[in-house]
């Protein structure tokens, strides 16, 4: 079974603070993603990885920023974290070229910007 | 851009069945996917369809794809309580563009 987990359930940071949320997956997958969800949004993308240090932005990359510098590994970073970024945070992993590319989701990180 | 909408809301009773729709506008999707996300879970991947096809069936769920309306529906038969969970339909127009709808909480009443 694909395996995403992430490093924190809940956190809770203060305004301007630097945050990293971390994921990594155990499958070998070359694409890994990050998304947030919000109420009556759904979830949106924000950066996008498809291999060892590429990244590519997604629809909502505006204070945040990634890397990628292991395969499994894909770290989401809040440079000052603001307000409107409590949300929940999902990682997920992807293999590329695969007969579906199926997206396989961690269990999510609820952040908290005080 | 890409547009899936849902609706936000579905109550149920237990044992009934459950149909959850979804309409997307990209008329160019290769994969249609339902995920289930259970409180304080991430995203189960359900089921998916490919879009050459108009049926799935798994077990309990049924996906239909209208392609021509652009038009998704899953439906869950006998539905349970374990089944209360807010789904996710998702559209996937390239190999890393997946447009996800607001969700659909699906409620069952015992």
């Amino acid at each position: 079974d694909v395996k995403v987990t992430q490093s924190s359930r809940y956190l809770v940071k203060r305004t301007g603070e630097k945050v990293f949320l971390e994921c990594v997956q155990d499958m070998d997958h070359e694409n890994m993603f990050w998304y947030r969800q919000d109420p009556g949004l759904g979830l949106r993308l924000i950066y996008f990885s498809y291999d060892v240090k590429m990244k590519e932005k997604g629809d909502i990359p505006e204070g945040y920023s990634v890397s990628r510098e292991k395969k499994e590994r894909f770290s989401l970073i809040l440079e000052s974290a603001s307000t409107n970024q409590t949300s929940m945070y999902l990682c997920a992993s992807a293999e590329a070229g695969g007969s579906t590319d199926t997206q396989y989701f961690g269990p999510g990180t609820r952040l908290t910007v005080l | 851009g890409e547009d899936v909408e849902q609706s936000l809301f579905l109550s149920v009773r237990e044992g009934d069945s459950s149909v959850i729709n979804c309409t997307y506008t990209d008329s160019s999707s290769t994969y249609l996917y339902w995920y289930k996300q259970e409180p304080g879970a991430g995203l189960q991947l359900l089921t998916y369809i490919f879009s050459n096809m108009d049926m799935k069936q798994d077990q309990r769920l049924t996906v239909l794809l209208n392609k021509k309306d652009k038009h998704l529906s899953l439906r869950i038969a006998d539905t349970q309580t374990g089944d209360s969970a807010i789904y996710f339909c998702a559209e996937q127009t390239g190999a890393n563009n997946l447009f996800f709808g607001t969700g659909t909480r699906l409620t069952v009443i015992p």
